[in-house]
């Protein structure tokens, strides 16, 4: 089974704090995904990456960034934490779009809930 | 650009009841199309998918069928349980998009026994 793994389940951060969400994912995927989840919002896409050390903005990318050193990692990073970015993050990964097979499946991870004080 | 709406919640049910969640989508392309699920306090899985046109994806008694003629997707159960409470998500990707998935906003469903 793919397993996508995201390290932090609950987590609590001050204002101005720099956060750090993980993600790895056991399938060699190409593709890596992160989104936010909000009532009433559904899921927005902040960033992804179709490769290694390459990353595109998703719909609401501001206050975040992203790394992918490797390629069955991908990093949200919250360069200063701000209330609003209260949310689920969730991460995902797919394989690559080149196949031609856009009707792969896009999987996901547990989630990870960030509450900014 | 890709856009998915499906019917807003909360839908409440008694065990056993019919389940209808409606989506329609407009898309660049050729969609595949996906229902994916959340249970409570955990993430996202993949409940059934359709490639293409006519196609009808069918999981855990759940089905959906392909409809370009009407852009639509909509899910259904014809006899559900109290386990089948969550949040329902439908999705679609297309080469032309990339291959994101779009999302509605979700349909929180409530079975009551």
């Amino acid at each position: 089974d793919v397993k996508v793994t995201q390290s932090s389940r609950y987590l609590v951060k001050r204002t101005g704090e720099k956060v750090f969400l993980e993600c790895v994912q056991d399938m060699d995927h190409e593709n890596m995904f992160w989104y936010r989840q909000d009532p009433g919002l559904g899921l927005r896409l902040i960033y992804f990456s179709y490769d290694v050390k390459m990353k595109e903005k998703g719909d609401i990318p501001e206050g975040y960034s992203v790394s992918r050193e490797k390629k069955e990692r991908f990093s949200l990073i919250l360069e200063s934490a701000s209330t609003n970015q209260t949310s689920m993050y969730l991460c995902a990964s797919s394989l690559t779009a080149g196949t031609g097979l856009s009707g792969n499946t896009i999987y996901f991870g547990e989630g990870s809930w960030l509450t900014v004080v | 650009g890709n856009s998915v709406t499906q019917m807003e919640g909360p839908v409440t049910l008694s065990e056993e009841a019919f389940l209808t969640i409606n989506c329609t989508y407009t898309a660049t392309g050729y969609p595949s199309l996906f229902w994916y699920v959340q249970y409570p306090g955990e993430g996202l899985q993949l409940l059934l998918k359709a490639t293409k046109a006519d196609d009808k994806g069918s999981n855990k008694g759940f089905e959906a069928t392909y409809r370009k003629e009407t852009t639509s997707f909509h899910l259904e159960k014809g006899s559900v349980q109290v386990s089948d409470s969550a949040v329902y998500f439908c999705a679609l990707t297309s080469r032309a998009a990339g291959n994101k998935l779009t999302f509605g906003g979700g349909t929180r469903v409530l079975v009551k026994p």
